[in-house]
């Protein structure tokens, strides 16, 4: 049973543009998000982060949107580039500490 | 300086035999993982252990054991090795457990032939 879900498993986007990727789960009692970034043969980094009293949280390039009501959230990157090619996870956590959950991964590919 | 090292990098090995992967963290960090990526691409937790807790996922056969000889080190031991355990297994960890921001080692890829 998955309880975060990344529908898309890749993504393709031209430099320059926006890349969303979208993540949605079914734990109510998740209330901290966040977004790895992984690249072949290394371990998953962490990109950002959102907690659920937030609905917005931006990094330079990298914004995550969270939707409680929809159980959902969204990173965004802009502007792409190509060094922004990897593997995203989304990742979620319960408020009482337990292990951290992580979806399937978006494979983006940002196209020169 | 890796902060979170493992190895091997790469294990073959053969079915029934027992294997260990090793994990040590420099980032004085409380918590340490072990997570596991199938061939699906999912990362499923294993093992949590912080300060001689050990936190099971229960879905981990008990073929499989972390053992801690210090906060710096979570090695992996896995017996009688079968071919589903070929993955690839990372070690994390964290000083913030309740946040979820984990630092990965670069996985070590167990294949079992």
């Amino acid at each position: 049973d998955q309880q975060v879900k990344q529908n898309s498993p890749s993504l393709s986007v031209q430099e320059g543009r926006i890349s969303i990727l979208n993540c949605d789960y079914t734990n109510s009692m998740f209330d901290y998000f966040l977004w790895y970034k992984k690249y072949p043969a290394e371990g998953p980094t962490f990109l950002i982060s959102i907690s659920s009293i937030k609905d917005k949280n931006e990094d330079g390039r990298f914004t995550v949107f969270l939707n409680k009501s929809a159980k959902h959230l969204s990173l965004h990157i802009v502007p792409s580039q190509p060094g922004d090619s990897a593997v995203y996870f989304c990742a979620a956590i319960d408020n009482a500490g337990n292990m951290l959950t992580f979806g399937g991964g978006t494979r983006l590919m940002v196209k020169p | 300086d890796t902060a979170v090292s493992q190895t091997p990098k790469y294990l073959v090995t053969q079915m029934g035999n027992d294997k260990s992967i090793k994990c040590e963290q420099n980032l004085g960090h409380d918590t340490m993982y072990w997570y596991k990526q199938d061939s699906k691409k999912f990362l499923k937790i294993m093992f949590s252990y912080n300060n001689k807790e050990l936190i099971i996922n229960e879905t981990v056969p008990n073929r499989f054991s972390p053992k801690s000889p210090d906060k710096a080190h979570l090695n992996l031991h896995i017996n009688s090795l079968e071919l589903g355990d070929s993955a690839v297994y990372f070690c994390a960890s964290t000083g913030e457990a309740n946040t979820g921001e984990l630092f990965f080692g670069e996985g070590s890829r167990l294949t079992v032939l």
